[in-house]
């Protein structure tokens, strides 16, 4: 089993609607959680970051933590078609140079 | 705002030939890592430096090494270079104990 699971998806949604995004993790000690959007053959670009539980929210992303379940989400509201990408979770624990990724969901908001 | 870069861009090896990525991390970033993605796959963490000394070490093959410089550029040397070792390659760099910015990758195809 991976530390760290992700829908691959593909999850199609029509343009405006809200998406949610998630990743359960299997390793309590993980602290440090990132939501990262990867175009094609692109690397990945850096959308949220996260210290332990609670909410964040940068305009239309909301990303949330609840270590207690081990799970973690990346909201986007008002969903455009330029959003179509891969999303990919990332998370590490502390003292530990090495962030452990999901396998990307892959995202297709429709015009 | 700088950004991760890495060099070349593109490669092209041939079997059982040798090749070298460069990284060179956003300034003032003091921690290094380096990530294989193979095709439709998630981003596998091969090695990370912080302070010019390895501090983790993942799935990286022993025909790979790495290094991180005084100037805290780093290098991934690959010899012997195999079929399956086409895929992106990645650099990341971060400040201690913060978020993880990726480079645009480099595309090694070897034939």
């Amino acid at each position: 089993q991976k530390e760290v699971e992700q829908d691959p998806g593909p999850l199609s949604v029509p343009e405006g609607a809200i998406v949610s995004l998630n990743c359960t993790y299997s390793n309590s000690a993980f602290q440090y959680f990132m939501w990262y959007r990867q175009y094609s053959r692109k690397g990945p670009e850096l959308l949220m970051y996260t210290y332990s539980s609670g909410n964040k929210e940068d305009g239309r992303f909301t990303a949330q933590v609840d270590k207690s379940s081990k799970y973690i989400s990346l909201f986007i509201r008002d969903s455009q078609p330029s959003d179509s990408a891969t999303y990919l979770c990332a998370m590490r624990g502390p003292g530990t140079y090495k962030y452990i990724f999901g396998t990307g969901t892959r995202l297709k908001v429709l015009a | 705002a700088a950004g991760v870069i890495q060099s070349p861009r593109h490669l092209i090896k041939e079997k059982r030939e040798t090749a070298t990525l460069k990284c060179y991390p956003i300034p003032r970033h003091d921690t290094v890592y380096w990530y294989q993605q193979g095709p439709g796959q998630d981003p596998q963490f091969l090695i990370s430096f912080y302070e010019k000394m390895q501090s983790d070490k993942g799935s990286i093959p022993d025909r790979f090494s790495a290094q991180q410089f005084s100037d805290y550029h780093s290098e991934l040397n690959m010899s012997s270079l195999e079929l399956g070792d086409s895929a992106l390659y990645f650099c990341a760099s971060s400040a201690k104990n913060t978020e993880a910015f990726f480079g645009q990758g480099t595309r090694l195809t070897v034939v």
